[in-house]
């Protein structure tokens, strides 16, 4: 089944500074890569996504980069600002497969110092 | 529009006990995902029900079981808890479609089992 590895698990940015966390995944069938923010006693929020038929996607201060061939998809956040401070989840999934879950990987805790 | 909702927030639980939650999906969403997070593991897959059927499981026991309501709003039953089920329950939902499509979260059940 699928494999997700996130790294790190821990990342500490100034403000102002961009923070990137990496994700690597092993089922080459999977297609979707979504990232998701969860901030503490809250449940995570998706904040951008990603198919495997675009290299890169972006929204404002965060992009999302894929590249098939290494199966490896990395989340871009510039010029962070202390409300960043989160966890971030990569996740995959297989196209509306018979699965239809997403794998996630173990989370990034960033804090962003002001 | 509303979001996800899971109930109660909080549950506390003896082993050996059953514990019921509760999650309404999203308006128009047909797709419900339970997941469990439990401290330093990430996010597990645990089911996922659609039209009312059960579709895919997660590597858990089959004392985690639940079920889709005509309204798509969904059970989770854990029977005979054991210590180890403490975890902060999650529900998602989605509209299923030929893709893969966005999951998003509820904010959650914190389960405790003493």
């Amino acid at each position: 089944g699928e494999n997700v590895e996130q790294h790190p698990s821990t990342l500490s940015v100034q403000e102002g500074d961009s923070a990137v966390i990496k994700c690597t995944y092993s089922d080459s069938a999977s297609n979707y890569f979504p990232w998701y923010k969860q901030e503490l006693g809250k449940g995570p929020q998706l904040i951008i996504d990603i198919r495997s038929n675009v290299g890169e996607k972006k929204d404002q201060r965060i992009a999302v980069t894929l590249n098939k061939t290494a199966k490896h998809f990395s989340l871009h956040i510039t010029e962070t600002q202390p409300e960043d401070s989160a966890v971030y989840f990569c996740a995959a999934s297989i196209k509306g497969g018979s699965q239809g879950n997403l794998i996630f990987g173990k989370g990034t805790k960033l804090s962003v110092k002001p | 529009e509303a979001g996800v909702t899971q109930s109660p927030t909080h549950l506390i639980k003896t082993r050996g006990q059953q514990a019921t939650l509760r999650c309404s999906p999203i308006s128009g969403h047909t797709s419900v995902y339970w997941y469990q997070q439990a401290l330093g593991l990430g996010l597990q897959f645990l089911l996922w029900y659609d039209e009312g059927e059960e579709r895919n499981r997660g590597n858990f026991p089959p004392r985690f079981s639940g079920r889709q309501f005509p309204n798509y709003s969904s059970e989770l039953n854990v029977n005979a808890l054991e210590l180890e089920d403490s975890a902060l329950y999650l529900c998602a939902s989605s509209f299923r479609g030929r893709l893969a499509n966005e999951q998003f979260f509820g904010p959650g059940t914190r389960l405790t089992v003493l």
